[in-house]
């Protein structure tokens, strides 16, 4: 079975671009967590869809960010306009409910923002 | 709210070398708790989870106790090898929140030949 996939595995852009991530979640898993990885704060989790709603979006930074999940195989994280803070390895996982701590990592997508 | 500490890093070990890597939590209710690893250009993935008081979660030589009275959750290894080398992270499941899990910051651990 193919892991969670996620693109692009790299991304450089100029500040202002808008930028899309994408992900893919294992086939049978119904809930997805967009997560953000910098060296200065560490695994930050931006938000959680269950059943492709959004549940918690409570770390998400700011209106720049916004995340949709338009069906149970697909979700997107854009970013507009971006910023150089916004440069970090962003991560897509998924799980099926319930199955408590099963996290599956997609290997990420590394943002760059010039 | 509930939250994870675990020990700065790095940790740097001698191949053969016992590891020890501290990790504490803070929860209202009865966790399941976990260590996931993180390989250079990878993403995380499980390496134990115990679901209950003093159960003991392992996998490839690495353990974990879950330690109700001391809320301690710490990982060892008694023989660390080069290809361990990676980041581990100490999680817990939310109280209210099963599928989520808060993260504590990370432990790098380097091991040298």
């Amino acid at each position: 079975d193919a892991g969670v996939i996620q693109s692009p595995r790299h991304e450089v852009t100029e500040m202002g671009q808008e930028v899309t991530l994408r992900c893919k979640p294992i086939s049978g898993h119904n809930s997805l967590f967009w997560y953000r990885q910098t060296m200065m704060r560490g695994l930050e989790l931006l938000i959680y869809f269950n059943n492709n709603v959004p549940i918690d979006d409570s770390g998400m930074p700011e209106d720049r960010f916004s995340a949709k999940m338009p069906n149970a195989s697909f979700s997107t994280l854009k970013i507009q306009p971006s910023e150089p803070r916004d440069s970090a390895v962003y991560f897509c996982a998924s799980t099926r409910s319930g199955d408590t701590g099963e996290l599956f990592f997609g290997e990420g997508s590394r943002l760059t923002v010039l | 709210g509930d939250s994870v500490t675990q020990m700065e890093g790095p940790v740097t070990l001698s191949e053969e070398a016992f590891l020890t890597i501290n990790c504490t939590y803070t929860a209202t209710g009865y966790p399941s708790l976990f260590w996931y690893v993180q390989y250079p250009g990878e993403g995380l993935q499980l390496l134990l989870k115990a679901t209950k008081a003093d159960d003991k979660g392992s996998n490839k030589g690495f353990e974990a106790t879950y330690r109700k009275e001391t809320t301690s959750f710490h990982l060892e290894k008694g023989s660390v090898q080069v290809s361990d080398s990676a980041v581990y992270f100490c999680a817990l499941s939310g109280s209210y929140n099963t599928d989520k899990l808060i993260f504590g910051t990370g432990t790098r651990l380097q091991v040298f030949p």
